[in-house]
């Protein structure tokens, strides 16, 4: 068990739906990662959070959009869906620093429909 | 920008033999470099990393890697397979950016 907590873990929809994601990061941990893992793209980085604020930013969608909270959960929404967004998305966190390991959580399997 | 490639998508191996997972990287910053495996149905768990103390990393599991700059390598091996070890690994790269960026994955396989 990494200590990261991810819901929910299965989540099917219709295209055209929005849906969010919710991450709660280790004890301790300000950074808050989102990834996509696919088939074709393999697993991507989209989106990075610091103590609230943005850190940076991968090939995340416009229609994707994050935040995090004062209590350092995350959120990721998913808007507009489309059959090719069906995917793997996993969070992780860290303290914070590049050299920090990066603790992932057991992912949330979107199936779009 | 950073990369990272694995060489071959399947490795397959017999229970007891020598396990190497090949990992090659591109940065043009000194990297940090992380081995991940991922089993069935879960999330990523960390194996080894390698912040630069120390170019032989030693990891979980009785795997370890070697840093080689002059080869930008950093492949995983392991001196006795064993069935447990099945699964998925991936290797993954970061900088002062943070964010990890992951190689496509070996799925390793262990016959009996």
């Amino acid at each position: 068990d990494s200590g990261v907590t991810q819901t929910p873990k299965h989540l099917i929809t219709a295209t055209g739906q929005r849906v969010t994601l919710r991450c709660s990061p280790r004890s301790g941990d300000l950074s808050v990662y989102w990834y996509q893992q696919s088939l074709d793209q393999g697993l991507q980085f989209l989106i990075q959070y610091y103590n609230g604020e943005e850190r940076a930013k991968g090939n995340i969608l416009e229609r994707f959009s994050a935040q995090q909270f004062p209590d350092l959960h995350s959120e990721l929404n998913l808007s507009s869906l489309e059959l090719g967004d069906s995917a793997l998305y996993f969070c992780a966190s860290s303290r914070g620093g590049p050299q920090e390991t990066q603790y992932f959580g057991p992912g949330t399997r979107l199936l779009v429909l | 920008a950073q990369s990272v490639t694995q060489l071959g998508s399947h490795v397959s191996v017999s229970e007891g033999a020598l396990v190497l997972l090949r990992c090659n990287y591109s940065s043009s910053v000194p990297p940090y470099l992380f081995w991940y495996v991922q089993y069935p149905n879960q999330g990523l768990q960390l194996l080894l990393k390698y912040t630069s103390a120390a170019t032989l990393v030693k990891g979980i599991n009785g795997f370890e890697a070697e840093f080689k700059k002059s080869e930008t390598s950093f492949h995983l091996t392991k001196p006795s397979a064993h069935m447990s070890d099945a699964a998925e690994y991936f290797c993954a790269v970061s900088s002062g950016f943070q964010k990890l960026v992951f190689g496509t994955g070996t799925r390793l396989l262990v016959s009996p």
